[in-house]
């Protein structure tokens, strides 16, 4: 059984940079079924895709629009785990965040357990 | 990008009742096409992918429909356990999107 485990803070300052990681058992980062995903939900932005990482034959990572330049999306092999880095964080970027498994690719499952992350001097 | 628009936001129904959403994307996607199931305080669940196929451990209650770039989301015989929000979700083009979800509660 997949299982998605999330870790980082919770309050973040105005124009620093957030750090997630998340840590994967059950399946491989460097699996060529999954694709490693970051994902968002606030009440203005409902459920927002921010990224992914993926690995076949190489490693691949897509962004979206709203935070290319600001997002970094990392697997580490050693720890069998991904990491999201959004720099330059406005209270915009308050919101639940998710890092989530596509699998295939295309439907998503699991989900990590979310962490709330307030961005508040 | 493309849109996901969900409807309706809200309604309110009685146990054992047929309940329908829909999802209509703002251009064709094929069948590529999720439903999602939150409840409060939890992450969502995977429902049905492929718009139609029902993920393995998810009652039969539950199923999905699409015909071009209009897709239905059913439960048969609404239960007190199905009290959630619900989400379709696109996966035909990136970004990947979905629509602003469909929150059900007990009449």
């Amino acid at each position: 059984q997949v299982q998605l485990q999330q870790s980082g803070p919770g309050l973040v300052k105005p124009s620093q940079t957030l750090s997630l990681i998340c840590a994967i058992s059950g399946d491989s980062v460097s699996s060529n079924s999954a694709t490693w995903n970051w994902i968002r939900q606030s009440p203005s932005r409902g459920l927002e895709w921010l990224g992914r990482t993926y690995y076949r034959s190489e490693w691949f990572n897509d962004f979206a629009v709203s935070v290319k330049g600001r997002l970094t999306i990392n697997p580490d092999t050693s720890k069998n785990q991904f990491s999201l880095q959004l720099k330059s964080v406005n209270p915009e970027d308050t919101a639940v965040y998710y890092c989530v498994r596509g699998q295939w690719g295309n439907w998503f499952v699991p989900w990590g357990q979310g962490t709330l992350v307030t961005v508040s001097s | 990008d493309i849109q996901m628009t969900q409807s309706p936001s809200s309604l309110s129904a009685s146990v054992g009742d047929r309940i329908t959403i829909t999802c209509q994307a703002s251009q064709d996607i094929r069948n590529d096409l999720n439903w999602y199931q939150q409840k409060p305080g939890k992450a969502p669940e995977l429902l049905i992918y492929d718009a139609s196929n029902l993920e393995t451990g998810v009652p039969s209650r539950f199923s999905g429909s699409a015909s071009g770039t209009y897709f239905t989301f059913t439960i048969s015989s609404l239960q007190p356990e199905d009290i959630a929000t619900y989400y379709c979700q696109q996966y035909d083009n990136l970004p990947l999107t979905f629509g602003g979800g469909t929150k059900v509660d007990i009449k």
